[in-house]
């Protein structure tokens, strides 16, 4: 079983939907982090939180401490946000190691 | 800034040859990370360094050596390439401001390896 696990892998949206992406850890953590990758491109960190509820113009991530799981929501979603969404655990301590889940793949069509 | 740059962005090699493949950042970043990804897993740690003159074991060690000498760069060498080390290779850097508090990691643009 993969300490970092997303729902779903691939998720197929059309413009003005609501999104949401799961992610489950079974590793503690110092924060959770929300990265995104569009096709052929680079790496962006979206988010790092450790508790509660950040937004930032349309992404909304939400973490449960307690139940060690995390959400992305994108709300009226738009062809750019088409990507991969990737969530990471945080170790925290003196590496600032992060293990990655697999990623989920948003295919959002006009 | 430039950000987290890598070189070459991509590259062909023959079984057996050998090669560096660099990453350089410009925001005086202690830690650095150097990870592969494959197709269907996430993103899998190789070695990586939190000063310079040091470096340790990732995830995935196993045909990979690394280098810090200086404290914005952070060299990746394969010595003997193989076809499993066909990837996407990824470079970040990031600056713990506290060392219990986890930041954000900076990633380079990667570098594509296909080891025929």
């Amino acid at each position: 079983k993969n300490e970092v696990e997303q729902s779903p892998q691939n998720l197929t949206a059309q413009e003005g939907e609501f999104i949401t992406i799961n992610c489950s850890y079974s590793v503690g953590i110092s924060a959770l982090h929300w990265l995104q990758q569009h096709p052929g491109g680079g790496i962006v960190s979206l988010f790092m939180l450790s508790s509660g509820k950040k937004k930032h113009g349309r992404l909304i991530a939400t973490i449960n401490i307690q139940e060690k799981h995390s959400s992305l929501h994108i709300t009226a979603s738009h062809p750019r946000d088409s990507a991969v969404y990737i969530c990471a655990a945080g170790e925290g301590g003196a590496t600032n190691k992060l293990i990655f889940g697999t990623g989920t793949l948003l295919a959002v069509q006009p | 800034n430039a950000g987290v740059t890598q070189t070459p962005k991509f590259r062909v090699l023959k079984t057996g040859q050998s090669m560096t493949l660099l990453c350089a950042q410009d925001m005086n970043h202690e830690y650095m990370y150097w990870y592969r990804q494959d197709p269907g897993m996430g993103l899998r740690l190789i070695h990586y360094s939190v000063g310079e003159g040091t470096t340790a074991k990732g995830e995935v060690p196993d045909g990979y050596n690394v280098s810090r000498l200086k404290k914005q760069n952070f060299l990746l060498g394969l010595e003997s390439a193989a076809p499993s080390q066909t990837s996407v290779y990824f470079c970040a850097s990031s600056y713990p401001i506290d060392r219990g508090w986890q930041e954000t990691q900076y990633f380079g643009p990667g570098t594509r390896l296909l080891v025929l």
